[in-house]
């Protein structure tokens, strides 16, 4: 079974500090995912990657940034959070090549709050 | 624009009531349709990909069905462990991958 962990399941930052969010899979999966969650919105995406050290922005990127050195590792960074940026953040790996059709394998999410 | 839209947004069934969530959408040029289940405090688990209108997936109790506008999950003698939440998501030809979600169906099935 795919394998997606998220190194934080709670997190509690302050207004302006720095945050990263981790991301680790284990099944060599090309294409990684940040997702945000929130009630009555849904889950909106932050960032993708198809391989490693390409990012592309998604539907909501401000405030956000990535990295992704190694294939297997995604990292999601608030660069000065603020209490809007509260919110349940889920990564996510999916397999093939390219931009093909392709079902998403989920993390557990990390809940950040932002006070 | 992509768009997902399910509903009820909230479904309450006693076990053994059969029932069915919708998923519309509008999307150019479908490439797949997918469904989650979520259930609280976890991530979306993969339940079914569908790819083409007609065409049917079933696992235990939940079955799938696509038409060109709408999907829907079909739940037969549901029980308590199938309360979650259900998401639907489809990839189009010019979202480059990308899946567009909409805001999920809450099951609750009381016993």
């Amino acid at each position: 079974d795919v394998k997606v962990t998220q190194s934080s399941r709670y997190l509690v930052k302050r207004t302006g500090e720095k945050v990263f969010l981790e991301c680790v899979q284990d099944m060599d999966h090309e294409n990684m995912f940040w997702y945000r969650q929130d009630p009555g919105l849904g889950l909106r995406l932050i960032y993708f990657s198809y391989d490693v050290k390409m990012k592309e922005k998604g539907d909501i990127p401000e405030g956000y940034s990535v990295s992704r050195e190694k294939k297997e590792r995604f990292s999601l960074i608030l660069e000065s959070a603020s209490t809007n940026q509260t919110s349940m953040y889920l990564c996510a790996t999916g397999r093939t090549p390219g931009r093909a059709i392709f079902s998403l394998h989920f993390g557990n999410g990390t809940r950040l709050t932002v006070t | 624009e992509d768009q997902v839209t399910q509903s009820p947004e909230a479904l309450r069934l006693q076990e053994g009531e059969s029932s069915s969530l919708n998923c519309s959408y509008t999307v150019s040029g479908l490439r797949g349709l997918f469904w989650y289940r979520q259930d609280p405090g976890k991530g979306p688990e993969f339940l079914f990909t569908l790819y083409s209108a007609g065409e049917e997936k079933e696992k235990e109790r939940l079955k799938a069905t696509l038409t060109k506008k709408e999907s829907f999950l079909h739940i037969t003698a549901p029980k308590p462990e199938d309360s979650a939440t259900y998401l639907c998501a489809v990839q189009g030809s010019g979202n480059t991958g990308k899946l567009i979600f909409g805001q999920g169906t809450t099951l609750q099935v009381k016993p």
